[in-house]
């Protein structure tokens, strides 16, 4: 079975702060996605990597793609409140349909 | 914009009842998925289907069924309501064929099996 574990679980940190939240997996992914979500809310597509070594950016969020496409991290600088959310990372293998939810981080952040 | 439209936001149940939740996504996507959602456990896939008619098991399908007779709808139908089964339950659905499409989400239905 395929699993994405993502670290940390949960996070409170103060508004202006950088922070990092890693997915990481011992098997290989085609891509890999990462959603927010918010209370009362379904999860809401933020990217999607495709190739090894790959880098996004969206305003102050970056994702990585790990080289060996078994993991990813996203980074955000100078938080705000508005980041506040569950983030769950989703990878779906080769020749298939299926995506794996890791575990999500509930992020806080404090004004 | 995609629109995934779960049929209740919170359902109460009593033990042994046949329940049913409905989906439906308005821009005739191949793929519907049923996952459900607990807390450090994050989403877990019941069923998935890529057709009309077409289904699989996802990594949790036990104590549940599936129908898609038209493309927009899928149901999940919990045939004998347990109360394991009082989670919150996501539909989303996708285009094509290959794991890099995203996916979009309704908002959830939190049911309850008392």
């Amino acid at each position: 079975t395929q699993l994405l574990e993502q670290s940390p679980q949960f996070l409170s940190i103060q508004e202006g702060e950088n922070l990092t939240v890693y997915c990481n997996s011992s098997s290989v992914f085609s891509s890999l996605q990462w959603y927010r979500q918010e209370p009362g809310e379904g999860p809401v597509l933020l990217v999607t990597v495709v190739t090894g070594g790959e880098v996004k950016k969206l305003k102050r969020l970056t994702f990585q793609f790990g080289d060996a496409r078994k993991d990813s991290s996203l980074h955000i600088t100078a938080a705000q409140t508005g980041d506040t959310g569950l983030y769950l990372c989703a990878g779906a293998a080769s020749g298939t349909y299926k995506y794996i939810f890791g575990t999500g981080t509930r992020l806080k952040v404090l004004a | 914009d995609v629109k995934v439209t779960q049929s209740s936001r919170y359902l109460v149940k009593r033990t042994g009842e046949k329940v049913f939740l409905e989906c439906v996504q308005d821009m005739d996507h191949e793929n519907m998925f049923w996952y459900r959602q607990d807390p450090g456990l994050g989403l877990r896939l019941i069923y998935f289907s890529y057709d009309v008619k077409m289904k699989e098991k996802g990594d949790i399908p036990e104590g549940y069924s599936v129908s898609r007779e038209k493309k927009e709808r899928f149901s999940l139908i919990l045939e004998s309501a347990s109360t394991n089964q009082t989670s919150m339950y996501l539909c989303a659905s996708s285009l094509g064929w290959e794991g890099n499409q995203p996916q979009h989400f309704g908002d959830g239905t939190r049911l309850s099996i008392l």
